[in-house]
């Protein structure tokens, strides 16, 4: 069964760092997610991709951060000088499109010290 | 904008019975759809169940059901015959084509 893939599944980083958090959508969906969850709180969403596009973001999405699709299978979310705050697990996810299902990857769980 | 309800922060519930997981929501698009996931300790989130805002009938699957009711916005997940593997964080979410939004999230912890 296809699945959404992550690495790396653990990261550490001292703050100001920059990091990059890579995903492998399923490879027939088209529209590509990042949510975070900081630790014991909601999942929160950050940002959509379509087309190469951004659709969608949210507020915390703001200019520390960045997506790209480098090739025809990975995803990247980029997070330019990490802060304390940025501590989180972050997801990718995919879906077909519509209100289909998204499709969640295992997550990467960052910490910046 | 968006907003899911979840009011049971926590719930205890014995091996092989039933459980009601309360969600409600509140959004003014016409068209969305609404879903349930669970996360494990192990963190990973796992898609349990989708109901379409226009489907009439409520969505199953397996021992998960989804207790649509559309003029009440709520989006109940029932779990019957809990297994001891069912013990996890649940959280309702709504999508609008774009984006999913998330509830609080409700904690199932089944007892032997």
């Amino acid at each position: 069964e296809p699945e959404v893939t992550q690495t790396p599944s653990h990261q550490v980083t001292q703050m100001g760092q920059e990091v990059i958090l890579r995903c492998v959508p399923i490879s027939n969906h088209l529209y590509f997610y990042w949510y975070r969850q900081i630790l014991g709180q909601k999942v929160e969403f950050l940002v959509s991709f379509y087309n190469n596009e951004i659709s969608e973001k949210s507020e915390i999405f703001d200019d520390q951060f960045s997506v790209e699709r480098p090739d025809g299978s990975n995803f990247t979310l980029k997070i330019r000088s990490t802060k304390l705050e940025d501590s989180a697990m972050y997801f990718c996810a995919s879906d077909s499109g519509g209100l289909e299902t998204q499709y969640f990857g295992p997550g990467t769980r960052l910490l910046v010290l | 904008a968006q907003k899911i309800t979840q009011t049971q922060p926590g719930m205890f519930v014995q091996e092989k019975e039933a459980v009601t997981l309360d969600c409600t929501y509140d959004t003014s698009d016409q068209s969305y759809g609404l879903f349930w996931y669970k996360q494990p300790s192990s963190g990973e989130m796992i898609f349990l169940i989708y109901q379409g805002s226009y489907d009439e009938q409520n969505a199953t699957e397996g021992r998960y059901s989804l207790n649509f009711q559309k003029a009440r916005k709520s989006a109940n997940l029932v779990i019957s015959a809990s297994q001891l593997g069912d013990s996890a964080m649940y959280f309702c979410a709504m999508g609008d084509g774009y984006k999913l939004s998330f509830g609080a999230g409700t904690t199932v912890t089944v007892r032997a």
